[in-house]
């Protein structure tokens, strides 16, 4: 069964800092793996998606990595910002077309 | 953005009343979803569908039903409502379009079951 990990459950970084969120997670056989932002209140929208034959996506200031072997996906946000914070979650999906999300790495980014 | 639309936003009933949760997409993609949200467990599959009246279950699906009758409309039906249903819930959309499959979501619908 594919269990999907964030550490830590919680961080809080000054502005200006570059960060990395981590994801794990333990079945090797992903179809893809996707970033998404939570804010209070919110649905979760999402960020990047990375495909398994994909090493890496980037999107402005985030870069998202995936290695399967390993089983770790790291989310990379550089000159964090106020605005930045949030919950991120990711999620991995299998052939079967479940998604399993991983229960978030809550973000505060202080001014 | 795929277009995804859940009604109601908020609802409050009382125990042992039946809800029913709606979820409208205007794209025409076949892979729908429904989850749930808790503090403590993340976001939990009860349902989901990959087509017309082609639905199977999730890990959280006991106390809950799923009905889709025509493409753009999922339906999530709580046949006698818990407090232990109290949550959010979240309708996603696996976008069909290039075989990515990236998932969308709906904004999101509070249930309180008193």
């Amino acid at each position: 069964k594919q269990e999907v990990t964030q550490i830590p459950a919680a961080l809080s970084v000054p502005e200006g800092e570059n960060l990395v969120l981590n994801c794990s997670f333990t079945d090797s056989a992903i179809y893809n793996l996707q970033w998404f932002r939570q804010d209070p209140g919110k649905g979760l929208t999402s960020l990047l998606l990375i495909q398994s034959s994909q090493r890496e996506q980037t999107s402005g200031r985030l870069n998202a990595s995936l290695d399967k072997s390993s089983g770790r996906s790291t989310l990379y946000i550089a000159a964090s910002q106020p605005g930045d914070s949030a919950t991120y979650l990711c999620a991995v999906v299998s052939g079967t077309y479940k998604y399993i999300f991983g229960t978030g790495t809550r973000l505060k980014v202080l001014a | 953005d795929a277009g995804i639309t859940q009604s109601p936003r908020h609802k409050v009933t009382e125990t042992g009343t039946p809800v029913t949760l709606r979820c409208h997409q205007t794209e025409n993609h076949r892979y729908m979803y429904w989850y749930r949200q808790d503090p403590g467990h993340g976001l939990r599959l009860i349902h989901y569908s990959y087509g017309v009246k082609d639905t199977d279950k999730g890990e959280v699906s006991d106390g809950y039903s799923v009905s889709r009758s025509k493409t753009e409309d999922f339906l999530l039906t709580l046949e006698s409502a818990t407090s232990s249903q109290t949550s959010v819930y979240f309708c996603a959309i696996r976008d069909d379009r290039g075989n990515t499959g990236e998932l969308f979501f709906g904004e999101g619908s509070r249930l309180t079951v008193l």
